[in-house]
This record gives C-alpha cells, sequence and structure tokens, in this order.
C-alpha cells in the first residue's frame, strides 16, 4: 500500500541551529503534502500545504521565515526549522494522499520528534 | 471544513466493544467522515470512512444516521493494543490533493485487561 516516510526519527539540535525534516511518499506521486506540528498530549496542527514546483501555503500564525518548506519533486517536501529555539520542540507530521485511488484517505509519516537544546 | 465534537477520552475493557461518537452539525452535503487512530510517537493511520448508512471494514464499523450530523466508530472486541486516539474528520472526499485534513481533539481510549 501507499506508504510516507519521514527522516530522521528523531533529531535533537543545538539552539540556534537549523534542521532539515524530509517526507517522501514511497510509491505514488503527491502534488501536495501538508505538515503538521504536535505537542504532548495535543492534537495535530496544520502547519503548511506543500506545493510541488510553487510555494507552500502557510497556515495563519506559523512563520514561513522560520519553517521553510520545499517540493522540489513528486515524492519529496522537506520542511526545515531555521534558527530552532526550544519553543520548536515538537512532534512534525507529515502526510500526502494517492490520488491514484488505490487507498481512501491520507497517509501519514511517521513523524519526526525535534527537540532542541 | 465542519467542526467536529468528541469525547475527550473513553475507557474500555479487553473483548467488549466500543462506540465512539462524533458529532458533526455543520456538516456539507458533499462532506465525507473519516476516521484516524494515532499511537503515541506516530502518525495517524487510517480507519474508516464513509458518506451515509453504514461502513464496514475488517478493523471498525462506521455508523451514519439520516441526517449526517453525527456518526459512530465501533470497534469489535477491542484489545489493549487498540489503545490511542482515534480523530473523527469531516470533509470533501480526497478527490482533490489539496483538500486539507484539519484535526480536532480526538478521543483517547484506553483499553484495559
Amino acid at each position: 500500500g501507499a506508504v510516507v516516510s519521514q527522516h530522521p526519527s528523531r533529531v535533537i539540535c543545538k539552539s540556534g541551529t537549523s534542521v532539515k525534516i524530509e517526507c517522501r511518499s514511497l510509491d505514488f506521486q503527491a502534488t501536495t503534502m501538508f505538515w503538521y506540528r504536535q505537542f504532548p498530549k495535543q492534537s495535530l496542527m496544520l502547519m503548511a500545504t506543500s506545493n510541488e514546483g510553487s510555494k507552500a501555503t502557510y497556515e495563519q500564525g506559523v512563520e514561513k521565515d522560520k519553517f521553510l518548506i520545499n517540493h522540489a519533486s513528486l515524492t519529496l517536501s522537506t520542511l526545515t526549522v531555521t534558527s530552532a529555539h526550544p519553543e520548536d520542540s515538537s512532534f512534525y507530521i507529515c502526510s500526502a494522499r494517492d490520488l491514484a485511488g488505490r487507498a481512501l484517505g491520507a497517509f501519514f509519516g511517521q513523524g519526526t520528534r525535534l527537540t532542541v537544546v | 471544513l465542519a467542526k467536529t465534537t468528541q469525547p475527550i477520552s473513553m475507557d474500555s475493557y479487553e473483548g467488549q466493544e466500543v462506540n465512539i461518537t462524533c458529532s458533526h452539525n455543520n456538516i456539507a452535503t458533499n462532506d465525507y467522515i473519516t476516521w484516524y487512530q494515532q499511537f503515541p510517537s506516530q502518525g495517524p493511520r487510517f480507519i474508516i470512512q464513509g458518506y451515509k448508512t453504514k461502513v464496514t471494514n475488517e478493523v471498525a464499523s462506521l455508523f451514519i444516521p439520516a441526517d449526517r450530523k453525527s456518526s459512530t466508530l465501533s470497534l469489535p472486541r477491542v484489545s489493549l493494543s487498540d489503545t490511542a486516539v482515534y480523530y473523527c474528520l469531516v470533509g470533501d472526499a480526497p478527490v482533490d490533493s489539496s483538500y486539507k485534513l484539519i484535526f480536532g481533539s480526538g478521543t483517547r481510549l484506553l483499553v484495559r485487561p
């Protein structure tokens, strides 16, 4: 079945550095991918919509200069957390939909646990 | 997108049937109802989707009354491994790749031995 893979699964970085998270659709093409952030005991919060070949669309309140999204191909989207601070520590999840009709719903990556120290 | 309301948490025991109800009073004509399951430190996983009446798959059943203002996810004979958070979402069927999934608070299900 359709699979979305995220890498890395967990990362620890120093405050002020940047971290890149990759999201790949392994066996289908995704013109659109979505990035979510989830804090402990809370629901997923949509951050942005990643569009292949064009600029991402950010949800209200999400800093586009801090969370850089690149969707260079139909199978890869990246989220870069720039100048990370401890408050950026969270669980980041991407998702995509297989429009070939092989399955219902959206597929989610396994998530990336970011810890900024 | 229609807002959903679910119980914050539910407790059950192994072997029991669990029914989680979701209210979506403002559901639109084109909206489908989809349920996802999430385990700690993992991405959500699709469980079931429906538009009206009843849908059943190997994992769960989804009951949708005629007015579609609510839906019930039914998990038959739960096991400890069904302990997770369950999210109900409503929106257009995913024929459009740009359709966004907006998550509500979800229901935290705890299955006890």
